[in-house]
């Protein structure tokens, strides 16, 4: 079965510096999302993506994010200039297909900035 | 300010019994309405989606609609121990396309054998 899947599982990061969260989402899906999930609180939506540009972006998504998809396959998040605030787990999403409206999610990456 | 609202829980339930979940919106023109299961340090799982007014079942698990009332909810029948997870209501306004999802906080269910 297809699934969503990301790299790294887990990043160190110290506070200040750049990190790129990656995500391959499934093949046949147009739409991607990127999320994010605080230790013990709910999940947030940070950015959704179709057709090579942002489609939505939540107060969260400010200066120091952006996405790309530079190739085929690959969806990234950027952090420009992490801060501690940044540490969480962050979920890339994607739909598509047959049922347009429900998306799937990757495994996560654990960011922890120090 | 989109909202969505679950009893925090734990909600406590016998093996063998119906689990019952519970989930309240405020955006009133929310069009899609979806259930996500999420074991303790991994993703969402989706497990159910619902767009209309009624009922929608899938083997065990039934999905509740009532726009009107703003309301949705997830029956679990005969509740296994391996259901123990936090469930988590998800809200989107579009009908389809790239909104992202408003979740609530979830309700963390403890199916006892």
């Amino acid at each position: 079965e297809p699934e969503v899947t990301q790299t790294p599982s887990h990043q160190v990061t110290q506070m200040g510096q750049e990190v790129i969260l990656r995500c391959v989402p499934i093949s046949n899906h147009l739409y991607f999302y990127w999320y994010r999930q605080i230790l013990g609180q709910k999940v947030e939506f940070l950015v959704s993506f179709y057709n090579n540009e942002i489609s939505e972006k939540s107060e969260i998504f400010d200066d120091q994010f952006s996405v790309e998809r530079p190739d085929g396959s690959n969806f990234t998040l950027k952090i420009r200039s992490t801060k501690l605030e940044d540490s969480a787990m962050y979920f890339c999403a994607s739909s598509g297909g047959t049922a347009v409206s429900e998306q799937y999610f990757g495994p996560g990456t654990r960011l922890t900035v120090t | 300010q989109k909202e969505v609202e679950q009893n925090s829980g734990p909600l406590s339930v016998p093996e063998g019994a119906i689990a019952s979940l519970n989930c309240t919106y405020s955006d009133r023109v929310s069009q899609s309405f979806f259930w996500y299961r999420q074991y303790s340090g991994k993703s969402p799982e989706l497990i159910m989606s619902i767009y209309s007014n009624g009922d929608k079942e899938d083997g065990r698990f039934t999905a509740q609609l009532n726009k009107a009332s703003q309301y949705v909810s997830l029956l679990i029948r005969d509740s296994q121990p391996s259901d123990s997870a936090t469930y988590l209501c998800a809200v989107r306004t579009a009908g389809g396309g790239a909104d992202g999802l408003t979740f609530g906080k979830g309700t963390h269910l403890i199916i006892q054998p």
